[in-house]
């Protein structure tokens, strides 16, 4: 069964860090590119993160550049997300995601998300 | 920064169509991609490549292009279809991946 599992989600105070893990399964996690999606409460879907299967390309969207940075460990089958400096407006639940090999370059297989809340 | 636009809100009775669309100037150059988000999930892809339904979505979802514009159609409007939608695709550049603002379907 292919699978990602998110976790690391927390309540932190602005200004602080926070590191999240999503752990893949039923797949091969290092021949696929990921990404790294946040949806705010009753809000739509951003899109914050992409690394290839390669680690050799990473973009971010202008929102978190310079604050926030993806990896992966291909050895453990898990995708990170250090969260730096954090804002209020950062408050969201975080959705690690599969870029198909199948469906074009949709996200195809979708993690349920950890919440991180930013506030004092 | 780039933007793919939606309207907010989309209503439909059972059985008639809802038509869902999505602007962006770079679309006539990348495809997009619809998913459909319902309360508590995560969202689920249901038209790729502009035009193309992935197995296990029923036919009743299409996707059409047409210049900037696509738009994902769903003919047959069943209960089971109110849900949040929302477009996907990338920027001019090709490189950072962007989503509408979201739609949300009422089926009357």
């Amino acid at each position: 069964q292919v699978l990602l599992v998110e976790s690391g989600g927390a309540l932190v105070k602005p200004g602080g860090s926070l590191r999240l893990s999503c752990a893949a399964s039923g797949f091969s996690f290092s021949d696929y590119s990921m990404n790294w999606i946040r949806q705010a409460p009753g809000k739509g879907l951003e899109w914050l993160s992409y690394l290839n299967g390669s680690d050799s390309t990473i973009y971010y969207a202008d929102s978190v550049r310079g604050r926030f940075t993806i990896s992966r460990d291909s050895a453990k089958n898990s995708l990170y997300l250090q969260l730096d400096n954090l804002r209020a407006e950062d408050t969201a639940v975080y959705h690690c995601a599969r870029e198909s090999h199948k469906y074009g370059e949709s996200f195809d297989v979708w993690g349920q998300g950890t919440m991180v809340t930013v506030s004092s | 920064s780039y933007e793919l636009t939606q309207p907010p809100s989309v209503s439909v009775s059972p059985g008639q169509t809802a038509r869902i669309t999505c602007s962006g100037d770079a679309l006539p150059r990348h495809y997009a991609y619809w998913y459909q988000q319902k309360p508590g999930q995560a969202p689920v892809v249901v038209i790729y490549k502009d035009t193309e339904r992935p197995s296990g979505i029923p036919e009743r979802f299409s996707g059409s292009s047409s210049g900037t514009t696509v738009t994902l159609t769903i003919s047959g409007v069943q209960a089971e279809d109110e849900a949040d939608y929302y477009c996907h695709s990338v920027d001019r550049s090709g490189n950072l991946r962007v989503f509408g603002g979201g739609t949300k379907v009422t089926v009357l």
